[in-house]
């Protein structure tokens, strides 16, 4: 069974460009979170999809993000206009659906994104 | 919100000895505590995770604690091998229907395991 996947692996961009990232989830998790590392700092949360519906997304830092999940598959994150600080190692994660919720979250390889 | 610290920031061990990480977390709601290992152009992946209703879990060479007092929780290798070398990261949440279960990490903990 393939694993969760992103695309594409890295990315560079200038300031003021738009960029849209890619994550195909385990076939079958209904849970799909992104996540980024920024800077070596910890993994922060942005936000939490529960098939098509955003469940939480109280750690988007800005309206320049939109994430997307149409039809409940995979999901795009869109970064418009891309500013320096957004940098950073973007991850996506899904999930299974559980009752208890006690459910492993299976990341993807992560997408390096540099604004210059 | 949940705020999780992690130390040390780095760690090195001779190949056959005992690694130890520990994180405390803020939130006295937090009730699962899961570790990730991250190897280098990979995403994380769990190693070990443990419930607050448990004080202990062990799984071959890695074991985690959990101090629910204290609000601290550690993660013990033995043995290290060279392919333990990677950066591990602490996670903290509180699962539940209504809070989806979002992770709060530490800040990640570089391990390297001199042969």
């Amino acid at each position: 069974e393939a694993g969760v996947t992103q695309f594409p692996s890295h990315s560079v961009i200038e300031k003021g460009q738009t960029v849209t990232l890619r994550c195909d989830p385990i076939s079958g998790h209904d849970n799909l979170y992104w996540y980024r590392r920024v800077m070596g700092k910890e993994i922060k949360f942005l936000l939490h999809f529960v098939k098509e519906s955003k469940q939480d997304e109280s750690g988007m830092p800005n309206n320049r993000f939109l994430a997307e999940r149409t039809g409940g598959t995979y999901s795009t994150l869109k970064v418009q206009p891309a500013e320096l600080e957004d940098s950073g190692v973007y991850f996506c994660a899904s999930s299974p659906r559980s009752l208890a919720g006690y459910n492993e979250q299976f990341f993807g390889p992560g997408t390096r994104l540099t604004v210059l | 919100g949940e705020n999780v610290e992690q130390h040390p920031s780095t760690l090195s061990v001779q190949e056959g000895d005992s690694a130890v990480i520990k994180c405390t977390y803020s939130d006295s709601a937090s009730n699962y505590f899961p570790w990730y290992k991250q190897e280098l152009g990979k995403g994380p992946q769990l190693i070990i995770d443990i419930r607050s209703n448990v004080g202990e879990k062990k799984d071959q060479r890695i074991a985690v604690t959990l101090n629910k007092t204290a609000k601290h929780f550690s993660l013990h290798i033995t043995e290290t091998q060279p392919e333990d070398s990677a950066v591990y990261f602490c996670a903290a949440s509180r699962v539940s229907k209504a809070a989806g279960n979002k992770l709060t990490f530490g800040g990640g903990t570089r391990v390297l395991v001199k042969p």
